[in-house]
């Protein structure tokens, strides 16, 4: 079975600083993993996602995350915290299981950016 | 240009009651599934159907019927509400269910309970 886990359900950092959010995952075989943004009261947006090309991957709003095969993990980042990034941010992984195709998260990291 | 829409956003309801949601997406997708947000904003799959054919259903009371008319649509109806079905339901759509194309997701359908 496919998972994922998000370390730390409350990240909060100061605007300008570097935003670290972690994700580890655990898969038996290559995964395709996720990373979205719920802003509050909305729907999800894709940040960016890993489908086994590049192991850095650039999405929107200045995020990038790394693949890591050997630390099972994909942490998401940004070198300098906006006002505008507070929000909640899922990892994901999609599941393998034949036809299926439906996403697996995490429970989400809340993000604040404090002035 | 709504890529995903789901009506109602907001759904105050008593217990007992049955109410749908619906749910249209314009991307030409093959793929829809239904998604819940718990009151820990943890995300679990509901249901997804492809082509109008149900692929998932996961371990949801049988009160949760999903109906798919066409592939553009898929509709969540809920019988004998209770106060455990307060949450927000999302709906998303991919090209299909096998590739790794992006899901796109509806803002949410805030349901309460009372």
């Amino acid at each position: 079975a496919q998972s994922v886990t998000q370390l730390g359900s409350h990240v909060s950092v100061s605007e300008g600083a570097l935003v670290l959010l972690r994700c580890n995952y655990s898969s038996s075989v290559p995964p395709y993993l996720f990373w979205y943004v719920q802003y509050p009261n909305q729907g999800l947006q894709l940040l960016l996602k890993y489908t086994s090309a590049a192991t850095l991957v650039k999405g929107i709003n200045g995020f990038e995350a790394e693949f890591k095969k050997s630390e099972t993990s994909f942490h998401l980042t940004t070198p300098s915290a906006h006002m505008s990034d507070a929000a909640e941010y899922f990892c994901a992984v999609r599941n393998y299981g034949g036809s299926q195709g439906n996403l697996i998260f995490g429970k989400g990291t809340k993000l604040s950016v404090k002035p | 240009d709504t890529a995903v829409s789901q009506t109602p956003k907001y759904l105050v309801t008593q217990m007992g009651n049955d109410k749908s949601i619906k749910c249209e997406q314009n991307l030409g997708h093959d793929t829809m599934y239904w998604y819940k947000q718990d009151s820990k904003k943890f995300l679990k799959i509901m249901f997804s159907y492809n082509n109008k054919e149900l692929i998932i259903n996961e371990t949801v009371p049988n009160r949760f019927s999903p109906k798919s008319p066409d592939k553009a649509h898929l509709n969540l109806h809920i019988n004998s509400l209770e106060l455990g079905d307060s949450a927000v339901y999302f709906c998303a759509s991919s090209q299909d269910p096998t590739s790794v194309k992006t899901q796109y997701f509806g803002p949410g359908t805030r349901l309460l309970v009372l």
